[in-house]
């Protein structure tokens, strides 16, 4: 099974509105948590790192008053599309590495259109 | 600037057959090259991974061969499955800096029956 859960797998919402993305370790704990956004057709582009209990790192050109980034726990991060508009329109992609198997695993993504 | 150079960005093979996807890098800070496989709206799974100091990884079908001067790598798939339709992206890992990874562009591998 995932040990990386990922929700919702599919939201849409009205331009202006915000949406919530939840990514979850579930067999470990994950100090770290990595947001990716990927374009159909298109390579996995890292947004930022999240960081548990601190600020996390964004990427250059992300803007992070945005895309907001809350890692309140060692197993949850989430990721808050503010005012959305249509160019966000997009799959967004979490991951956490699990160090004791050395092995970083990515959740099942979220859809994300924005009308 | 794109650190991590992908080819094919597609492939065609029949079944059986062998498929190679190969891939450059610029980061000499890479510490980890991993392989990943993603179907249709799904998130990437790990595939197989090697590092730096080892010139070849085999598991099962899939082995990566792994040149440290030439800055390249590559995935190979033995008796290619259509199964294996899906896309495959090659990363470098930075380890010793949170494990941050930088994909390469990936290759769309359709395996025709």
């Amino acid at each position: 099974g995932a040990v990386v859960s990922q929700h919702p797998s599919w939201v849409i919402c009205k331009s202006g509105t915000s949406v919530k993305i939840e990514c979850r370790s579930l067999d470990f704990q994950a100090t770290t948590m990595f947001w990716y956004r990927q374009f159909p057709k298109q390579s996995l582009m890292l947004m930022a790192t999240s960081n548990e209990g601190s600020k996390a790192t964004y990427e250059q050109g992300v803007e992070k008053d945005k895309f907001l980034i809350n890692h309140a726990s060692l197993t949850l991060s989430t990721l808050t599309v503010t005012s959305a508009h249509p160019e966000d329109s997009s799959f967004y992609i979490c991951s956490a590495r699990d160090y004791s198997k050395n092995i970083q695993y990515f959740g099942a993504g979220t859809r994300l259109s924005v009308l | 600037q794109q650190q991590v150079k992908q080819s094919p960005q597609s492939l065609i093979v029949q079944k059986g057959g062998i498929s190679i996807i190969n891939c450059a890098y610029e980061n000499t800070a890479f510490d980890y090259f991993p392989w990943y496989q993603q179907f249709p709206g799904k998130g990437p799974a790990l595939l197989i991974a090697i590092r730096p100091d080892v010139s070849e990884k085999k598991e099962g079908r899939f082995t990566i061969s792994f040149n440290k001067s030439a800055k390249q790598f590559s995935l190979h798939i033995m008796d290619s499955q259509p199964g294996d339709s899906a896309t495959y992206f090659c990363a470098g890992e930075l380890e010793t800096s949170g494990s941050r990874l930088t994909f390469g562009e990936g290759t769309q591998l359709t395996v025709n029956p």
